[in-house]
């Protein structure tokens, strides 16, 4: 059974426009956050990551969205570059506990010049 | 570059066959996480070790084991393989374990392909 879902495999874009991604978890007792951008031929990189105490965090042109009730969080990339056409992980975790990540499929980004 | 370590880059071998992948943390990084990506799968949680002790235990065949060595650099052994142990095999490090520790840097990954 999947903790952590993301139902869009794949995402166009236009340059310039802002890209949402999409991000459910079924584990209530999950109570930290991370995106993780992925290249080909390369590990995944640390992107952003959020508590559960707060709703939204925020990094330049990535801004991540919390909503505990629904069990779902956002990743926003304002603008959009073609530089960040790359896969997309959601990972969860429980934070003291130090466990490791759950992660979901990915969604490829793809944005157009 | 995450200063993570990971060798080798590819792996071809025979179903049957067992072999050794090899990561190198982040200097100053207790925590060793092993993930396999499948495809069309996200990255599955392995094994995580800490400081030499392993410290939990997540989708890991009987097949497949692994070990933190003094020095904090880790292996995974995958023995008996099969045509379905074909994936990228990530090493990721972090600090230590829980809290603000658990910020998680990967390695470039080892793409194994058993035939």
């Amino acid at each position: 059974d999947q903790q952590v879902k993301q139902n869009s495999p794949s995402l166009s874009v236009q340059e310039g426009r802002i890209s949402i991604l999409n991000c459910d978890y079924t584990n209530s007792m999950f109570d930290y956050f991370l995106w993780y951008k992925k290249y080909p031929a390369e590990g995944p990189t640390f992107l952003i990551s959020i508590s559960s105490i707060k709703d939204k965090n925020e990094d330049g042109r990535f801004t991540v969205f919390l909503n505990k009730s629904a069990k779902h969080l956002s990743l926003h990339i304002v603008p959009s570059q073609p530089g960040d056409s790359a896969v997309y992980f959601c990972a969860a975790s429980l934070y003291q506990a130090g466990t490791a990540l759950i992660f979901g499929k990915g969604t490829t980004l793809s944005v157009s010049s | 570059d995450s200063g993570v370590t990971q060798t080798p880059k590819h792996l071809i071998t025979a179903t049957g066959q067992r072999v050794t992948l090899r990561c190198s943390p982040r200097s100053g990084d207790l925590s060793v996480y092993w993930y396999q990506q499948s495809l069309d799968q996200g990255l599955q949680f392995l094994i995580q070790y800490y400081n030499g002790e392993e410290r939990a235990k997540g989708n890991i065949l009987e097949r497949f084991s692994a070990q933190q060595f003094p020095d904090l650099h880790s292996e995974l052994n995958l023995s008996s393989l099969e045509l379905g142990d074909s994936a990228l095999y990530f090493c990721a490090s972090s600090v230590g374990t829980g809290g603000s520790y658990n910020e998680q840097f990967f390695g470039p990954g080892t793409r194994l392909t058993v035939l």
